[in-house]
């Protein structure tokens, strides 16, 4: 079983549609979760920290849940540059601790 | 500017002649990593170091060397490559050396092994 597992996609969704990517983690000793968007074959940058509250910025939402491992991440009204593949991320802490990255959900937004 | 930058940006050699990829980073990080991006296997780390002259394996370690001779500075080096190191290569680095602070990534280094 993967660390960290995501559905692919791709997510095709109008302009203004609400769309939403789960993550689910096999280490439940993970503490620190994360959101990180790439464009096409560039560098990932951080989206988002997932905290377990969950947390909100501006048209993102992100939730953890710990019970059943997954964490979530919900865009709403979503544009045209919301197109990206979003890569979730969770520490591992198997010794030294490291982040492992998942495959990647595709996002295409349409007008 | 903050910033990590690679170079160089794209690369085609041949099996069997060394080469080394460049990172910098200007942020005063600590920690730095190499990742490989394949399709459908997503980011895997290759090497990571802690600090100057502190540097382990990650996940996939076989066929590289690095070095931290420098805090700014994190070369990776492939002795003999190979075409199954055709790959998108990653630096990054963070401020925190557990690395569960945010990661801040080079561009990218596309290499291709003939």
């Amino acid at each position: 079983r993967k660390e960290v597992e995501q559905d692919p996609g791709p997510f095709n969704v109008p302009e203004g549609a609400t769309v939403a990517f789960n993550c689910t983690y096999s280490n439940s000793a993970s503490q620190s979760f994360f959101w990180y968007r790439q464009d096409c074959r560039k560098e990932p940058k951080l989206l988002m920290s997932v905290y377990s509250s969950g947390n909100e910025d501006g048209r993102f939402t992100a939730q953890l849940n710990r019970a059943s491992q997954y964490i979530s991440l919900l865009i709403r009204d979503s544009k045209l540059s919301d197109s990206a593949t979003y890569l979730c991320v969770v520490n591992s802490p198997t010794g030294f601790q490291k982040l492992v990255f998942g495959t990647g959900t595709r996002l295409l937004v349409s007008p | 500017e903050a910033q990590v930058t690679q170079n160089p940006r794209y690369l085609i050699t041949v099996t069997g002649k060394k080469l080394t990829v460049t990172c910098s980073q200007n942020m005063n990080h600590e920690y730095m990593s190499w990742y490989r991006q394949d399709p459908g296997l997503g980011l895997r780390q290759i090497y990571y170091s802690m600090n100057v002259e502190v540097t382990d394996k990650g996940d996939v370690p076989e066929g590289y060397k690095v070095s931290r001779k420098e805090k700014r500075n994190f070369p990776l080096i492939l002795e003999s490559p190979s075409p199954n190191q055709t790959s998108l290569y990653f630096c990054a680095s963070s401020s925190r050396q557990d690395s569960t602070d945010t990661q801040y990534f080079g561009p990218g280094t596309r290499l291709t092994v003939l």
